[in-house]
């Protein structure tokens, strides 16, 4: 059984740059969610998203971030012009239903650094 | 917002000897989940408690949840090396509007245990 799978696993790029991160989610499970993780730090929430849809964004910030999550293929979390506080880890988790009782399985991040 | 909080920081013990982990958290919720991290990779699911269970096991990890307090804890037995990690609580808020999928991590317990 495949997990949640992240690429790249790291990643650096200059102030900026663009930084794309591509999360597939366990075959079947429909609900992504991405998560950041500065160093020291527990995850935050940055958003969930549904095949097609955007559910719930507000973790995310409202300028240089973007994410889907197309009928086909992975979900892509996409920071435009990176800064230094950029830098961290970036985890995607999935699960089979956005309901309470279902855990979510992470990926292994993509550690995003701006030099 | 709600946010779950581990306690100890840091933890350091004789392989052999339990490890118990404390997290309080501040509203209401539908479950409370733990989480473990080895260095610079991506989270291992442990347990799932739900808010109307007191306590449950898995193997080695024994978990408890008094929704009075607002708190829980993770004992693992008989510790090993390889249990050497952080470990993160991690709450959802139904009350929130946020969403019950949004999970909130506290910051963790670095575990260290010595052979």
């Amino acid at each position: 059984n495949a997990g949640v799978m992240q690429n790249p696993r790291h990643l650096v790029r200059r102030r900026g740059q663009e930084a794309r991160l591509r999360c597939s989610p366990v075959k079947g499970h429909s609900h992504v969610y991405w998560y950041r993780q500065l160093p020291e730090e527990g995850l935050k929430f940055m958003v969930y998203l549904q095949k097609e849809n955007i559910i719930d964004e507000s973790g995310m910030p409202k300028e240089r971030f973007s994410a889907e999550f197309p009928k086909e293929g992975p979900s892509i979390l996409r920071i435009q012009q990176v800064v230094r506080g950029d830098s961290a880890a970036y985890f995607c988790a999935s699960s089979p239903s956005g309901q309470y009782d279902y855990e979510q399985y992470f990926g292994p991040g993509t550690r995003l650094t701006v030099t | 917002s709600q946010q779950g909080e581990e306690d100890p920081q840091a933890l350091s013990i004789q392989e052999g000897e339990n490890a118990t982990m404390n997290c309080s958290y501040k509203t209401s919720i539908n479950n409370l989940q733990w989480y473990r991290q080895n260095s610079g990779r991506g989270l291992v699911h442990l347990i799932l408690i739900r808010s109307n269970e007191r306590e449950k096991h898995s193997g080695r990890l024994r978990v408890t949840l008094d929704t009075s307090k607002k708190s829980s804890s993770l004992l693992i037995t008989a510790s090993r090396a390889a249990d050497t990690a952080s470990y993160f609580c991690a709450t959802d808020d139904p009350y929130s509007g946020a969403g019950s999928y949004q999970l909130t991590f506290g910051k963790g317990t670095k575990l260290s245990v010595i052979p």
